[in-house]
């Protein structure tokens, strides 16, 4: 969307290395959600988070309002990690807008 | 971890028709959520609610309205479906401010013929 934009769209990774996820803001975001759309059509909430970071295990993730962006970063990527990565901005009224996802590919 | 569940999963409908979408949440969440997800897009919010016997319009809300009679359940209604509502609708509950984590469900595939 234009007020959520995700980049790249999409993104083919060899099993085992590591890559970053970006999302960048035109609107007042004051929290970050980051969710993984599995192969099934699941959506998984992976980091909720306020300006700082957060790490989970292989997965980190960064939001900066002042910069209004947001990145998620993968480590040691693993087949299981293939899916559609959404980030969704929250405004001040409480509403979430969505980015347009960015599909991720991990080949062995 | 979060249990929200959708009904049906999978449904298919007439032009015209009536249709409703049923979602139910057991984790006392305040606020519930109701969003369709169409090819290559993210996720864009239709209507949702603040507590029981609350509906707020979201960014697309035309064509469709909601129903909360309880904590637990949040309905989203077609009264006349349209092939355009052919889409995947997901449903999801949060706890409200300050800290609205989302957790939603499995989704239902609806196709309008």
């Amino acid at each position: 969307g234009d007020k959520v934009k995700q980049s790249p769209s999409a993104l083919s990774l060899q099993e085992g290395t590591n890559s970053a996820l970006r999302c960048n803001f035109s609107i007042a975001a004051t929290t970050v959600q980051w969710f993984l759309q599995n192969p099934r059509g699941s959506l998984i909430n992976l980091f909720y988070l306020v300006p700082g970071t957060k790490e989970n295990g292989r997965l980190k993730s960064a939001f900066d309002s002042k910069e209004s962006y947001s990145t998620l970063h993968i480590r040691d990527a693993q087949l299981e990690d293939s899916g559609t990565y959404f980030c969704a901005a929250e405004d001040n009224t409480g509403k979430l807008t969505f980015g347009d996802g960015t599909v991720l590919t991990v080949k062995p | 971890e979060a249990a929200v569940t959708q009904s049906p999963r999978n449904k298919v409908a007439v032009t015209g028709g009536k249709v409703t979408l049923s979602c139910n949440q057991t984790n006392n969440h305040n606020n519930m959520y109701w969003y369709r997800q169409d090819t290559g897009h993210g996720l864009r919010l239709i209507h949702y609610s603040y507590g029981a016997g609350s509906t707020e319009k979201g960014d697309i809300p035309d064509g469709y309205k909601a129903s909360r009679p309880s904590q637990e359940n949040f309905s989203l209604i077609l009264e006349l479906a349209t092939p355009s509502q052919t889409s995947v609708y997901f449903c999801a509950s949060g706890p409200g401010q300050p800290n609205e984590r989302l957790f939603f469900g499995h989704g239902t595939k609806l196709s309008v013929l």
